[in-house]
């Protein structure tokens, strides 16, 4: 089975500022690899996908994430965030071959000016 | 951009009623899928749904939930005797072509509330 664990449930962070939000799985088999984001009442929006290849991808709206195999790792990142990245992000995970995507629990990303 | 479609917005059910939650997805695309929000929680894969059968449901998608496709357009989640439980944000999700490897667009979701 595949698990994934948000460390962060809450990251405020100012404007301008870089931002890490640490994600990490588990799984036994080949997964693939996505972080979503939801803004307030609405659904979930896919920033970026890993699926093999490059370790560094990169996303809308200036987000990367590095896949780390070693350390079960994926990151998000962004250099400078804006007031209007405020949003709740999640890292998910999908076993290859399977239909069930299964979510972190989410980090709530919030922008202060 | 193609986008997917829920309706309503939001639904108010007593306890014990059958509720049904529809989707449009995008045109082209082949699976479709539920999920489940409940309030503070993880969200939750329910079914996914591909030429006109489940291909896989979690342990959550008991006899009480059904799922359709009436016609070309639309996919529907059944809720049969509805629990208080039920309460949660409930999202529609659809992806073209295999779907191990296509990242699955959501819709914005209907909160389904139970009395």
């Amino acid at each position: 089975a595949q698990s994934v664990t948000q460390l962060d449930s809450q990251v405020p962070v100012f404007e301008e500022a870089p931002v890490e939000l640490r994600c990490n799985y588990s799984s036994s088999v080949s997964v693939y690899l996505f972080w979503y984001v939801q803004y307030p009442n609405q659904g979930l929006q896919l920033l970026l996908k890993y699926l093999s290849g490059s370790t560094l991808v990169k996303g809308i709206n200036g987000f990367e994430a590095e896949f780390n195999k070693s350390q079960t790792s994926f990151h998000l990142r962004k250099p400078s965030v804006h007031i209007s990245d405020t949003a709740e992000y999640f890292c998910a995970v999908r076993r290859s071959g399977g239909f069930k995507t299964i979510f972190g629990a989410g980090t709530r990303l919030f922008v202060k000016a | 951009e193609p986008e997917v479609t829920q309706t309503p917005s939001h639904q108010v059910t007593q306890m014990g009623q059958e509720v049904i939650l529809r989707c449009v997805p995008i045109s082209n695309h082949l699976y479709f899928y539920w999920y489940r929000q409940i309030l503070g929680q993880k969200v939750e894969f329910l079914v996914s749904f591909y030429n006109n059968e489940i291909s896989e449901k979690s342990e959550i998608f008991d006899d009480q939930f059904s799922v359709e496709r009436p016609d070309g357009s639309n996919f529907t989640l059944k809720i049969r005797s509805t629990k208080l439980e039920d309460s949660a944000m409930y999202f529609c999700a659809s992806s073209v072509g295999d779907s191990s490897n296509q990242p699955q667009h959501f819709g914005d979701g209907t909160r389904l509330s139970i009395l």
